[in-house]
Protein backbone atom coordinates (compact mmCIF):
# COMPACT_ATOMS: atom_id res chain seq x y z
CA UNK A 1 0.00 0.00 0.00
CA UNK A 2 1.36 3.36 -1.39
CA UNK A 3 1.60 6.36 1.09
CA UNK A 4 0.86 8.18 -1.89
CA UNK A 5 -2.51 7.43 -4.03
CA UNK A 6 -2.51 7.63 -8.09
CA UNK A 7 -5.59 6.09 -10.07
CA UNK A 8 -4.37 3.08 -11.50
CA UNK A 9 -4.88 3.54 -15.39
CA UNK A 10 -5.47 6.70 -17.28
CA UNK A 11 -6.46 6.72 -20.94
CA UNK A 12 -6.97 9.45 -23.74
CA UNK A 13 -7.21 9.64 -27.44
CA UNK A 14 -4.21 11.55 -29.47
CA UNK A 15 -4.17 15.49 -29.17
CA UNK A 16 -6.45 15.01 -25.87
CA UNK A 17 -4.89 16.37 -22.20
CA UNK A 18 -4.96 14.50 -19.65
CA UNK A 19 -4.46 14.99 -16.16
CA UNK A 20 -3.09 11.93 -13.48
CA UNK A 21 -3.69 12.85 -10.05
CA UNK A 22 -1.40 11.96 -6.50
CA UNK A 23 -2.69 11.99 -3.12
CA UNK A 24 -0.68 11.89 -0.11
CA UNK A 25 -0.74 13.88 3.57
CA UNK A 26 1.19 16.63 5.09
CA UNK A 27 3.98 14.87 5.95
CA UNK A 28 5.24 14.44 2.47
CA UNK A 29 2.85 16.68 -0.63
CA UNK A 30 1.53 19.28 2.12
CA UNK A 31 5.15 20.20 3.14
CA UNK A 32 7.58 19.21 0.10
CA UNK A 33 8.11 19.55 -3.05
CA UNK A 34 6.40 16.82 -5.61
CA UNK A 35 8.63 15.34 -8.64
CA UNK A 36 7.17 12.86 -11.52
CA UNK A 37 8.65 10.28 -13.26
CA UNK A 38 8.09 8.24 -16.70
CA UNK A 39 8.58 4.94 -16.99
CA UNK A 40 8.55 3.46 -20.71
CA UNK A 41 7.92 -0.28 -21.09
CA UNK A 42 11.19 -2.16 -20.23
CA UNK A 43 13.19 0.86 -19.22
CA UNK A 44 14.56 2.61 -16.53
CA UNK A 45 12.24 5.79 -15.27
CA UNK A 46 13.22 9.55 -16.81
CA UNK A 47 12.47 12.56 -14.80
CA UNK A 48 9.32 14.80 -15.92
CA UNK A 49 8.60 17.38 -13.39
CA UNK A 50 10.75 18.54 -10.31
CA UNK A 51 10.16 20.92 -7.33
CA UNK A 52 5.95 20.76 -8.21
CA UNK A 53 6.05 22.41 -11.18
CA UNK A 54 9.96 22.80 -13.16
CA UNK A 55 10.46 20.68 -15.98
CA UNK A 56 14.29 19.64 -17.11
CA UNK A 57 15.27 20.91 -20.66
CA UNK A 58 14.64 17.91 -22.51
CA UNK A 59 10.86 17.40 -21.56
CA UNK A 60 8.57 18.81 -24.12
CA UNK A 61 6.32 21.46 -22.23
CA UNK A 62 3.10 19.40 -23.26
CA UNK A 63 3.97 18.02 -19.15
CA UNK A 64 3.13 20.00 -16.61
CA UNK A 65 3.10 19.46 -12.81
CA UNK A 66 0.60 21.48 -10.00
CA UNK A 67 0.13 21.19 -6.37
CA UNK A 68 -2.45 22.32 -4.64
CA UNK A 69 -2.19 21.64 -0.95
CA UNK A 70 -2.10 18.00 -0.21
CA UNK A 71 -2.50 16.79 -4.09
CA UNK A 72 -0.21 17.03 -7.03
CA UNK A 73 -1.23 17.04 -10.59
CA UNK A 74 0.59 15.98 -14.06
CA UNK A 75 -0.91 17.03 -17.12
CA UNK A 76 -0.11 16.13 -20.67
CA UNK A 77 -1.73 18.06 -23.13
CA UNK A 78 -1.45 16.89 -27.22
CA UNK A 79 -1.03 13.39 -26.24
CA UNK A 80 0.79 11.08 -28.25
CA UNK A 81 1.44 7.37 -28.45
CA UNK A 82 4.78 7.57 -27.70
CA UNK A 83 3.24 8.87 -23.57
CA UNK A 84 1.85 5.57 -23.12
CA UNK A 85 3.65 4.46 -20.37
CA UNK A 86 3.90 4.58 -16.39
CA UNK A 87 3.85 7.85 -14.45
CA UNK A 88 5.05 7.61 -11.11
CA UNK A 89 4.78 11.21 -8.63
CA UNK A 90 7.48 11.40 -5.45
CA UNK A 91 8.31 13.08 -2.22
CA UNK A 92 10.15 13.36 0.53
CA UNK A 93 8.37 12.14 3.40
CA UNK A 94 8.93 13.75 6.85
CA UNK A 95 7.40 11.13 8.85
CA UNK A 96 9.43 8.02 7.07
CA UNK A 97 12.67 10.47 6.50
CA UNK A 98 12.80 9.01 3.47
CA UNK A 99 11.23 9.24 -0.55
CA UNK A 100 8.07 7.92 -1.04
CA UNK A 101 6.41 7.11 -4.73
CA UNK A 102 2.98 6.88 -5.43
CA UNK A 103 1.55 3.63 -7.19
CA UNK A 104 1.79 4.84 -10.27
CA UNK A 105 -0.49 5.38 -13.07
CA UNK A 106 -0.46 3.16 -16.38
CA UNK A 107 -1.44 5.68 -19.19
CA UNK A 108 -3.08 4.14 -22.20
CA UNK A 109 -3.13 6.59 -25.38
CA UNK A 110 -6.48 4.88 -27.46
CA UNK B 1 27.44 12.10 -21.18
CA UNK B 2 26.11 11.02 -17.62
CA UNK B 3 25.88 7.22 -18.03
CA UNK B 4 25.35 4.68 -14.72
CA UNK B 5 26.22 1.26 -15.80
CA UNK B 6 24.77 -1.42 -13.59
CA UNK B 7 26.14 -4.84 -12.98
CA UNK B 8 24.55 -7.74 -14.81
CA UNK B 9 21.53 -10.90 -13.65
CA UNK B 10 22.03 -12.00 -10.59
CA UNK B 11 20.18 -15.42 -9.48
CA UNK B 12 20.40 -15.60 -5.36
CA UNK B 13 18.99 -18.01 -3.06
CA UNK B 14 16.71 -17.27 0.29
CA UNK B 15 19.26 -15.99 2.58
CA UNK B 16 21.84 -15.58 0.78
CA UNK B 17 23.19 -11.67 0.06
CA UNK B 18 23.43 -9.67 -3.33
CA UNK B 19 26.22 -6.83 -4.26
CA UNK B 20 24.99 -4.96 -7.07
CA UNK B 21 27.11 -2.02 -8.71
CA UNK B 22 26.42 1.46 -10.48
CA UNK B 23 29.85 2.58 -12.60
CA UNK B 24 29.09 6.27 -13.35
CA UNK B 25 31.05 7.90 -16.26
CA UNK B 26 30.47 11.87 -18.00
CA UNK B 27 30.29 13.75 -14.66
CA UNK B 28 32.19 14.60 -11.05
CA UNK B 29 31.24 11.68 -9.05
CA UNK B 30 32.09 13.14 -5.87
CA UNK B 31 29.66 15.54 -6.62
CA UNK B 32 26.30 14.14 -6.24
CA UNK B 33 24.69 11.83 -4.46
CA UNK B 34 23.80 7.99 -5.47
CA UNK B 35 19.58 6.55 -4.81
CA UNK B 36 18.93 3.18 -5.16
CA UNK B 37 15.37 2.43 -6.33
CA UNK B 38 13.86 -1.32 -6.48
CA UNK B 39 10.78 -2.54 -8.32
CA UNK B 40 9.29 -5.90 -7.90
CA UNK B 41 7.75 -7.49 -11.03
CA UNK B 42 4.58 -5.76 -12.33
CA UNK B 43 5.17 -3.42 -9.47
CA UNK B 44 5.97 0.49 -9.14
CA UNK B 45 9.02 1.87 -7.52
CA UNK B 46 10.18 2.05 -4.29
CA UNK B 47 13.59 4.00 -2.88
CA UNK B 48 16.00 1.84 -0.59
CA UNK B 49 18.25 4.97 0.29
CA UNK B 50 20.77 6.83 -0.78
CA UNK B 51 24.59 7.78 -0.59
CA UNK B 52 26.57 10.79 -0.70
CA UNK B 53 29.63 10.23 -2.79
CA UNK B 54 31.19 13.20 -1.42
CA UNK B 55 31.61 11.93 2.08
CA UNK B 56 29.90 8.41 2.50
CA UNK B 57 26.63 9.99 4.54
CA UNK B 58 24.24 7.38 4.06
CA UNK B 59 20.01 7.19 4.38
CA UNK B 60 18.58 3.94 4.29
CA UNK B 61 14.75 3.43 3.83
CA UNK B 62 13.04 1.95 7.19
CA UNK B 63 12.01 -1.10 5.29
CA UNK B 64 15.88 -2.22 4.68
CA UNK B 65 17.44 -0.98 7.78
CA UNK B 66 19.86 -3.51 9.13
CA UNK B 67 19.62 -5.17 6.11
CA UNK B 68 21.77 -3.16 3.56
CA UNK B 69 24.74 -1.14 3.11
CA UNK B 70 25.48 1.16 0.51
CA UNK B 71 29.11 1.89 -0.64
CA UNK B 72 30.90 4.09 -2.95
CA UNK B 73 34.37 3.46 -4.68
CA UNK B 74 35.65 7.41 -5.54
CA UNK B 75 38.66 5.58 -7.19
CA UNK B 76 36.83 3.80 -9.64
CA UNK B 77 33.64 5.80 -9.80
CA UNK B 78 31.23 2.95 -8.75
CA UNK B 79 28.44 2.66 -5.97
CA UNK B 80 27.18 -0.46 -4.53
CA UNK B 81 24.45 -1.60 -2.92
CA UNK B 82 24.86 -5.20 -0.85
CA UNK B 83 21.34 -6.84 0.33
CA UNK B 84 22.15 -9.82 2.86
CA UNK B 85 19.20 -11.96 3.90
CA UNK B 86 17.37 -12.04 0.74
CA UNK B 87 13.98 -13.33 0.48
CA UNK B 88 11.68 -14.03 -2.15
CA UNK B 89 10.08 -11.17 -2.14
CA UNK B 90 13.44 -9.14 -2.79
CA UNK B 91 13.02 -10.44 -6.49
CA UNK B 92 13.14 -7.23 -8.08
CA UNK B 93 14.76 -5.30 -10.91
CA UNK B 94 17.26 -2.57 -8.64
CA UNK B 95 18.23 0.88 -9.84
CA UNK B 96 20.86 3.13 -8.78
CA UNK B 97 19.93 6.78 -9.84
CA UNK B 98 21.73 10.18 -9.47
CA UNK B 99 20.98 12.81 -7.52
CA UNK B 100 19.80 15.53 -9.52
CA UNK B 101 21.63 19.25 -9.07
CA UNK B 102 18.58 20.76 -8.04
CA UNK B 103 19.30 19.92 -4.46
CA UNK B 104 16.28 17.94 -3.69
CA UNK B 105 14.80 14.50 -3.79
CA UNK B 106 14.90 13.86 -7.57
CA UNK B 107 17.02 12.08 -9.66
CA UNK B 108 18.11 12.45 -13.16
CA UNK B 109 19.78 10.11 -14.83
CA UNK B 110 19.28 5.99 -14.08
CA UNK B 111 21.45 3.03 -14.30
CA UNK B 112 19.63 0.26 -17.01
CA UNK B 113 18.68 -1.73 -13.91
CA UNK B 114 19.68 -5.04 -12.65
CA UNK B 115 17.44 -8.41 -12.38
CA UNK B 116 18.16 -9.95 -9.10
CA UNK B 117 16.10 -13.03 -8.94
CA UNK B 118 15.96 -14.96 -5.60
CA UNK B 119 14.24 -18.42 -5.78
CA UNK B 120 15.55 -21.94 -3.97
Amino acid sequence: QSVMTQPPSASGTPGQRVTISCSGSSSNIGGNYVYWYQQLPGTAPKLLIYRNNQRPSRVPDRFSGSKSGTSASLAISGLRSEDEADYYCAAWDDSLSGVVFGGGTKLTVL
Amino acid sequence: QVQLVQSGVEVKKPGASVKVSCKASGYSFSAYGITWVRQAPGQGLEWMGWISAYNGNRNYAQNFQGRVTMTTDTSTSTAYMELRSLRSDDTAVYYCARDSPHKGYDFDYWGQGTLVTVSS
